[in-house]
């Protein structure tokens, strides 16, 4: 059975970049039609996607985020991961890594990891 | 426009029957997936391409899309049931668009 396991600080101050792993368990991500996401969910808050990679490196961005986002995989570790630059208060938020299936006109989330709370504090 | 619209809160009795709904015009192209949210956990597929339910989503879950509309049904509505309801579409581009969510209580 897949398993996804978010991994990063917890915390960080305004303006520090935040990075964040995910491990996928249980497969492989170095595999076609799937693709490997990151959704973040403030407090009290609905769900927001922020980017998707391919198991080639090609990437999808939240055009909101895009200025301050970057996603990456590395298939030799079975991981992929996130870079968010200038955070401010208002990146708070639970963060979800995900994997994405589907084809043609329907995508969808199949599997989530349990998510990690980060807190953007002085 | 891409959004998704979906109403804030539904209440059921325990046994009955719900119907969540979805708009956007983006559903007239895409299919919508949905997710069920419990406090404090990550969100799960019950729902998607239209009408299809993963692995150990229980049967009185089912989908339905009508035009711009994508709709949730839980018939015979069970306690486990209550939480947050998200729909969602990924467009040709890559991107991944959520409604705000329905809070469904099971009274």
């Amino acid at each position: 059975q897949l398993h996804l396991q978010e991994s990063g600080p917890g915390r960080v101050k305004p303006s520090e970049t935040l990075s964040l792993t995910c491990s996928v368990s249980g497969g492989s991500i170095n595999i076609m039609n799937y693709y490997w996401v990151w959704i973040r969910q403030s407090p009290g808050k609905g769900l927001e996607w922020i980017a998707s990679v391919y198991y080639s490196g090609s990437a999808y961005y939240n055009s909101s985020l895009k200025s301050r986002v970057t996603i990456s995989i590395d298939t030799s570790k079975n991981q992929f991961s996130l870079n968010l630059m200038s955070m401010t208060a208002a990146d708070t938020a639970i963060y979800y890594c995900a994997r994405e299936w589907g084809e043609g006109t329907g995508w969808f989330l199949d599997t989530w990891g349990h998510g990690l709370l980060i807190t953007v504090s002085s | 426009s891409s959004e998704l619209t979906q109403g804030p809160a539904v209440s059921v009795a325990l046994g009955q029957t719900v119907r969540i709904t979805c708009q956007g015009d983006s559903l007239r192209t895409y299919f919508a997936s949905w997710y069920q949210q419990k406090p404090g956990q990550a969100p799960v597929l019950v729902m998607y391409s239209r009408n299809s339910r993963p692995s150990g989503i229980p049967d009185r879950f089912s989908g339905a899309t009508s035009g711009n509309t994508a709709s949730l049904t839980i018939t015979g509505a069970q306690a486990e049931d209550e939480g947050d309801y998200y729909c969602n579409y990924r467009d040709s581009f890559g991107n991944h668009v959520f409604g705000s969510g329905t809070m469904v209580a099971v009274l």
